[in-house]
């Protein structure tokens, strides 16, 4: 079946550092990939996303390139803030059969500053 | 403003009680989904729906149990039979056609503690 694999957290990072959250999954097919964040007590929220390989996602200067050859979607962000800290998940979605997506463990990010 | 509205935030319930939490969404959106997570894990998919009167089971869906009457409605029940039902709950929705067909769209959650 269909799975997502993320790096295991805290990611602790002062200010200003670079941040890379790997992430590998496993469907067949074309699947479309996406990354979420989740503030403290709250919902998850799109963060990025890529619908084909090659594709990069970007948003509030993160970015995420859709690698089908590793299949991949990592993302970075060069300089990170003290309020990028939250839960980041790592999901993707089938091009056929059942749309919902399936996620990751979701890795915790605590930025120091 | 558009968005997702789940009810209660934070709920208790004694063991073999029954406990629906409530989702509701004016988005218009024709797919809901209910989402299970659990501390340092993943977001679990309990089930979903693609339209209206009609819904599928995710990976986890033994011990809940939905229902699909309003397009804007997506009740969650936890029943007795869910041997471990604390947890945090996510329902969500999206269109599935479209540009946006593969964005979910996420209300704030609802935590429910067995006691």
């Amino acid at each position: 079946g269909d799975s997502v694999t993320q790096m295991e957290g805290p990611v602790t990072l002062s200010e200003e550092a670079f941040l890379t959250i790997n992430c590998t999954y496993t469907a067949t097919g074309y699947p479309s990939l996406f990354w979420y964040v989740q503030y403290p007590g709250e919902g998850l929220q799109l963060l990025l996303k890529a619908t084909k390989a090659d594709d990069k996602g970007s948003n509030k200067g993160f970015e995420a390139t859709y690698r089908k050859e590793t299949t991949s979607f990592h993302l970075e962000k060069g300089s990170v803030q003290v309020s990028d800290s939250a839960v980041y998940f790592c999901a993707l979605r089938r091009d056929t059969g059942r749309r919902a997506l399936t996620f990751g463990s979701g890795t915790r990010l605590q930025v120091q500053p | 403003d558009g968005g997702i509205t789940q009810s209660p935030k934070y709920l208790f319930r004694k063991e073999g009680q029954n406990v629906t939490l409530s989702c509701e969404q004016n988005l218009n959106h024709d797919a809901m989904y209910w989402y299970r997570q659990d501390p340092g894990q993943g977001l679990r998919l309990i089930y979903y729906s693609q339209i209206v009167n009609d819904f599928q089971k995710g990976d986890i869906a033994e011990g809940y149990s939905v229902s699909r009457e309003k397009k804007e409605s997506f009740p969650l029940t936890v029943t007795s039979a869910q041997k471990n039902p604390t947890a945090f709950y996510l329902c969500a929705s999206s269109n599935p056609g479209g540009s946006g067909a593969n964005v979910l769209t996420f209300g704030a959650g609802s935590r429910l503690t067995v006691l």
